[in-house]
Formats: structure tokens, sequence, C-alpha cells
């Protein structure tokens, strides 16, 4: 139990086009989920943490018009890098978690953005 | 600034060894502190998890202990295999805050 999707698994866009990474966990319900970004051989760093139906809460120095996220549902979060450039390329990871177990976090296998 | 270091960055270990990851934190309104595995390209994997009011957890090959007082908590991996090489990931929770915070991480290599 307890697995997240992620997809794609790899992105390759051109600069200044938006890329949509799509969030699920597929055998539970997820209350909140959260958006890390990590670049080689490097800690991951928490972008946002958004609960089902709220706004996303953002990590201090992330832009929030530059990565939207959205929790429409229980199971499915995404995050939009809008007019993504070169610096926006990273392995970026969600990880989600259940209503009274918010601090037990299950990861994504991650999806790695390329921006050209 | 680094609310939980972790060291060593990187470690090896020959096969059936015990390989060992420490972490220190300064926080005290943390009180959740799970270890995650990641391979390559691939998202962390929770492992264990304790919370501060246990001194040791176990789980298979893998024992967390923590010491409150010292505010420092440690993965003990028992009889190291090839397959465990991996990067571990300490980190704690803080309720009000509502985030993990991430320890640097630390590169194993177990040779055969």
């Amino acid at each position: 139990g307890a697995v997240v999707s992620q997809h794609p698994s790899r992105v390759i866009c051109k600069s200044g086009t938006s890329v949509k990474i799509e969030c699920r966990s597929l055998d539970f319900q997820a209350t909140t989920m959260f958006w890390y970004r990590q670049f080689p051989k490097q800690s991951l760093m928490l972008m946002a943490t958004s609960n089902e139906g709220s706004k996303a809460t953002y990590e201090q120095g992330v832009e929030k018009d530059k990565f939207l996220i959205n929790h429409a549902s229980l199971t499915l979060s995404t995050l939009t890098v809008t007019s993504a450039h070169p610096e926006d390329s990273s392995f970026y990871i969600c990880s989600a978690s259940a209503r009274g177990y918010i601090e037990t976090q299950y990861f994504g296998p991650g999806t790695r953005l390329l921006v050209l | 600034q680094q609310q939980v270091k972790q060291s060593p960055q990187s470690l090896i270990v020959q096969k059936g060894g015990i390989s060992i990851i420490n972490c220190a934190y300064e926080n005290t309104a943390f009180d959740y502190f799970p270890w995650y595995q990641q391979f390559p390209g691939k998202g962390p994997a929770l492992l264990i998890a304790i919370r501060p009011d246990v001194s040791e957890k176990k789980e298979g090959r893998f024992t967390i202990s923590f010491n409150k007082s010292a505010k420092q908590f440690s993965l003990h991996i028992m009889d190291s295999q090839p397959g465990d090489s991996a990067t571990y990931f300490c980190a704690a929770w803080e309720t009000s805050g509502s985030r993990l915070t991430f320890g640097e991480g630390t590169q194993l290599t177990v040779n055969p």
C-alpha cells in the first residue's frame, strides 16, 4: 500500500513553454500533498504544501505564479511550471500523506525536467 | 540554515558490515524522525521512523537509535548488502510548521 505515482517520469521542453506534472495517490486518500525539488547530489527542498480543496502554501522564495499547484481531489495534485527556463531544470518529487498521518509522507518516483 | 545535520556525507562499508549514519538537530519542536532511502533517479522511500518518546526502533536490519537529550539520532544498517547502496536521508517533522526538514544525505556504498 501507500503508492504514489508521478507522470511524466521525464520531460524535455523548450524555454518559455509550460509543463504540467501529475502526482497521484493510488491506494489512499491524500489529504495533503507536498512538492519538492532536488538538484543533483543535493537534498530535497520543499516548494509547497497543498491540502485538498485549498490553495497551496508556498515556501519562502518559491514563486507561486511560476509554480502553479492544484490539489483538486483526494488523489491528484498537479504542478505546472509556467514559462519554464533552463534554470528550472531539476528533479521534481511529490509526496502524499493521509488524514491524521500528515507526518508520514510517501514519495512519488519523481519527474526529471530538462528545459532547453 | 540547516536544521538537521547529517554525517557522514559518504560511507563505504564491506558486505556484512554495519553502516551507521548520524543526524543532529536543534529544533526541539521536531516530533517525528523518519529515514528515507533513495536510489539514483528515484523518489525517496520511507525506511523507518521514530518518535522522541522512544529510544530505539528496529525493523529487520534497520535500527534507529534516538537520544532526545543530545538531540541526535542515528540509523544502523546491520549485515549491509550491496543492494543497500543508495543515498540515505534523515528528516525531522515539526507539527506546528507541518513540514519535513531533510538532512544533507549520505551516499552509502556497500562493497561485495
